[in-house]
Formats: C-alpha cells, structure tokens, sequence
C-alpha cells in the first residue's frame, strides 16, 4: 500500500481480555517494528522485525506481549490477559531493510489507541 | 549506553519567529544518524529532517535546519518562521545498531511547540 496502515484505529477492551494490533507495512519493506507510546511520553520500543523473524524482542515488556510477522509483510502484535497500564498508542513502523545503519528513516503508521478499562 | 535527551517538555513561540527544540544524545558509536519526528494531534510521526554523524553540513529542509554540534552530541531543531500548524509534539531520535547489523530508532520525550498567533 501506499503507506503503512494499522488497524483498528481504537480498542477499548476488559481488563483479562485479549487483544489483536494489526499493520499493514509499506509494501516492500523487510523491516518492521512496534513502539508503544504512553499517554504524553515519547515512544518506547517493542520489537523489531527482519522479514518474518524478529532479532530483538528486547523491548517487549512482559511474557503477555508476543507478534508475529507472516509472509514478511503483515504482522500482528498481541496481548492477553490486558491490564489496565497496556493503554497506550501502538504504534507500527516499517523501512525499507533495516541494514542501512544511519541513513533509513522509518515510515509511520497511526496507530491504535488502546483502552484498557 | 544510547540516549536521547529533550529537556524542554513544553515550548511557546509565536508566529513567524523562529524557534529552537534542544536536543541531546549519547553514544559509543562513530557513526549514527539523528532524526527529527513531528506528531500532530491526529497521532501520525512525520518525519522532517536527518543529520549523520559524519555530514559536514548541517542538515536544512524548508523551514527545518538541525544546528549539529558533534563534539556537544546535540542535534538542535531549529524551526524558522513558525506557522500555526507547527503546532505539534516533537521527538528527536537516534539511530542505534543492534547484534546481526540491524538497527533501531530510539526517541526522546518530546517536546510540545504551541505557536501563538
């Protein structure tokens, strides 16, 4: 697509439920990756993808966060069993390889705000 | 460790003034890349402006210049002739490498810019 695309924009959720973030990357892309972004904080690293395989999950902030990435395009980020401190904008980056060490700039999705009552 | 700083939680400038967002790094590496990023209300990051660590010029794209001072590790936005719709949170990042040549943005807090008419 013309641009990276997530999907839904809102999620409002139980807490002790699961959730299911999706993106859409840039058509091309190899690289992905998923920042959370607290409400008034700067954005904080989740994990990143290389084609269908993440070499750093370093970011992901519990064993209740996981993603998976199939086809080496879409992936999905989730969550179970939901607490009320996963409210957050998630959002889903995508560039072109991921290898250039300086110069690549990521392309940004909207993200999903979700809510966690 | 890699870090990126923006002191300034909150900035006001009028319209048609100039302004400048701080911004200050840490890291080990030799070469790296530095990135500006404006999120308006609406949630999306756009990119602006980029500087390496090895450019000799500083960085201009429109009304977007980074005053890089290397030896200081800060890459200041400076933002020339302010327009309402600047209006807008703004994050400094960083390109770090991580183990396989991979790489990742890591962002500062932010910076919320009001321009006043």
């Amino acid at each position: 697509g013309a641009g990276v695309s997530q999907s839904p924009s809102n999620k409002v959720t139980e807490k002790g439920k699961d959730v299911e973030l999706r993106c859409d990357p840039i058509s091309g892309h190899t690289a992905l990756y998923w920042y959370r972004q607290s409400l008034g904080q700067g954005l904080e690293f989740l994990i990143y993808f290389q084609g269908n395989s993440a070499p750093d999950k370093s970011g992901l902030p519990s064993d209740r966060f996981s993603a998976e990435r199939t086809g080496g395009s879409v992936s999905t980020l989730t969550i179970q069993r939901t607490q009320q401190e996963d409210s957050a904008v998630y959002l889903c980056a995508s560039s072109k390889t991921g290898q250039d060490r300086v110069k690549e700039k990521l392309f940004f999705g909207s993200g999903t705000q979700l809510s966690v009552l | 460790a890699q870090k990126i700083t923006q002191t300034q939680p909150g900035m006001f400038v009028q319209e048609k003034e100039a302004v400048t967002l701080d911004c200050t790094y840490d890291t080990s590496d030799q070469s790296y890349g530095l990135f500006w990023y404006k999120q308006p209300s609406s949630g999306e990051m756009i990119f602006l402006i980029y500087q390496g660590s090895y450019d000799e010029q500083n960085a201009t794209e429109g009304r977007y210049s980074l005053n890089f001072q290397k030896a200081r590790k800060s890459a200041n936005l400076v933002i020339s002739a302010s327009q309402l719709g600047d209006s807008a949170m703004y994050f400094c990042a960083m390109r770090v490498p991580f183990s396989g040549g991979y790489n990742k943005l890591i962002f500062g807090a932010g910076t919320r810019l009001a321009v006043h008419p």
